[in-house]
């Protein structure tokens, strides 16, 4: 039972455009939302979130965007850099579990130079 | 200001063995959360706790393991007679009480500790 999914595994850019990470999820009780960036044997790092009274929230060079009613997100970084290559993951809080994070299985993105 | 603190960073296991992880939490932080990668996965949820408090153990396997986070002291991960499919990422997170502002919405991670299960 996935309830947070990331369909695309894998993401190829060229620096100093867009990408554009997506994410959507099944559970309706889910009120905050969050995209960690992670290296090789590192644990996740904190980008952004949103609450699910938003729709937009930004901070920099990235951009979290929410559709509460397609249960879809997605997070823009503009312009992508190469030290932004990384495996993505978004993470969803709620539900029944109010501390759990459920999260999806990560999208690796590459910057080309 | 430190991070989140986890140790060993990589513990070696013979099938049968004990493991313990620790972790540090951030300075300020009164909640800590484990999750689990196996290769090719997401992170998955095990545990949430508070100073002295299981609050959700919904991810946690109902044998072999357990958890815990002391008045004073890290929080410990402990799993008993491990085997091989216990080979995996650990991590812990943690966050701030609630009431100290927007920060106690996310949660900070540490670096990982990588069991091995021979």
């Amino acid at each position: 039972d996935q309830q947070v999914k990331q369909n695309s595994p894998s993401l190829s850019v060229q620096e100093g455009r867009i990408s554009i990470l997506n994410c959507d999820y099944t559970n309706s009780m889910f009120d905050y939302f969050l995209w960690y960036k992670k290296y090789p044997a590192e644990g996740p790092t904190f980008l952004i979130s949103i609450s699910s009274i938003k729709d937009k929230n930004e901070d920099g060079r990235f951009t979290v965007f929410l559709n509460k009613s397609a249960k879809h997100l997605s997070l823009h970084i503009v312009p992508s850099q190469p030290g932004d290559s990384a495996v993505y993951f978004c993470a969803a809080r709620g539900g029944t579990s109010y501390g759990k994070l459920t999260f999806g299985q990560g999208t690796i993105l590459t910057v080309h130079p | 200001n430190a991070g989140v603190m986890q140790n060993p960073r990589h513990l070696v296991r013979r099938r049968g063995q004990e493991a313990r992880l620790r972790c540090s939490p951030m300075k300020g932080h009164s909640h800590v959360y484990w999750y689990r990668q196996l290769p090719e996965e997401g992170l998955k949820f095990m545990v949430y706790l508070q100073k002295e408090n299981i609050i959700d153990e919904s991810g946690m396997p109902k044998e072999r393991f357990s958890a815990e986070f002391p008045k004073e002291g890290p929080s410990i991960l402990r799993i008993q007679q491990v085997v091989r499919g216990d080979s995996a990422a650990y991590f812990c997170a943690s966050s701030a009480p609630r009431g100290t502002g927007g920060s106690y919405n996310e949660q900070f991670f540490g670096p990982g500790t990588r069991l091995t299960v021979l």
